[in-house]
């Protein structure tokens, strides 16, 4: 198996423009998913492969990859986007998925 | 529209077992691989394990594998998590979610949607 190492806290500026980061050994082979996650609600996807949003999802929220590491970066953050962020990915196994610590996002 | 709905959930004794359902809707339930997630309060996400559209494989997370069996019946549209053994650190709400993929469906997978998630409590 394999580890996704998360910032477990960062902090952004309402409307300033803040970077996530996911880095694990796996995301060299696997692309990342990321989570939104409210207190007491279900986590929701908000990108995954190379830069795929949902539908639904605000052209705010934007990915990236490279090496070991992925990014999902909030261009002109809103209170809303106030949230636990977790990353995903397969681990170097392939059979077996792995999530990150999880990042708590607070909009200042 | 496309749903996920557990139940099954509770207190439970260490050493007891319980069976956790995901009702799923609006979707073609038998073409999708599924997955159970739990969080421990107050902390992050943990994969349990992933079961194939037709059964025909599951993958655990060592911290379950061979307590926890994962299943399905297509014919009902649910999904199963049977726990055995249960132990203080499988206290957590446990989440059924889909597994979509893209490309080769290999290294390319995301979960979604999610459902709303339901409490175990393992406490004597």
């Amino acid at each position: 198996s394999s580890e996704l190492t998360q910032d477990p806290a960062v902090s952004v500026a309402l409307g300033q423009t803040v970077r996530i980061t996911c880095q694990g050994d796996s995301l060299r082979s696997f692309y990342a998913s990321w989570y939104q996650q409210k207190p007491g609600q279900a986590p929701v996807v908000v990108m995954y492969g190379k830069n795929n949003r949902p539908s639904g999802i605000p052209d705010r929220f934007s990915g990236s990859s490279s090496g070991n590491t992925a990014s999902l970066t909030i261009t002109g953050a809103q209170a809303e986007d106030e949230a636990d962020y977790h990353c995903n990915s397969r681990d170097s196994s392939g059979n077996h998925w792995v999530f990150g610590g999880g990042t708590k996002l607070t909009v200042l | 529209q496309v749903q996920l709905v557990e139940s099954g959930g509770g207190v439970v004794q260490p050493g007891r077992s319980l069976r956790l359902s995901c009702a799923a809707s609006g979707f073609t339930f038998s073409t999708y691989g599924m997955h159970w997630v739990r969080q421990a309060p107050g902390k992050g996400l943990e994969w349990v394990a992933v079961i194939w559209y037709d059964g025909s494989d599951q993958f655990y997370a060592d911290s379950v594998k061979g307590r926890f069996t994962i299943s399905r019946d297509n014919s009902k549209n649910t999904l199963y998590l049977q726990m055995n053994s249960l132990r203080a650190e499988d206290t957590a709400v446990y989440y059924c979610a889909r597994d979509l993929c893209g490309g080769n469906c290999y290294d390319e997978n995301w979960f979604d949607p999610w459902g709303q998630g339901t409490l175990v409590t393992v406490s004597s």
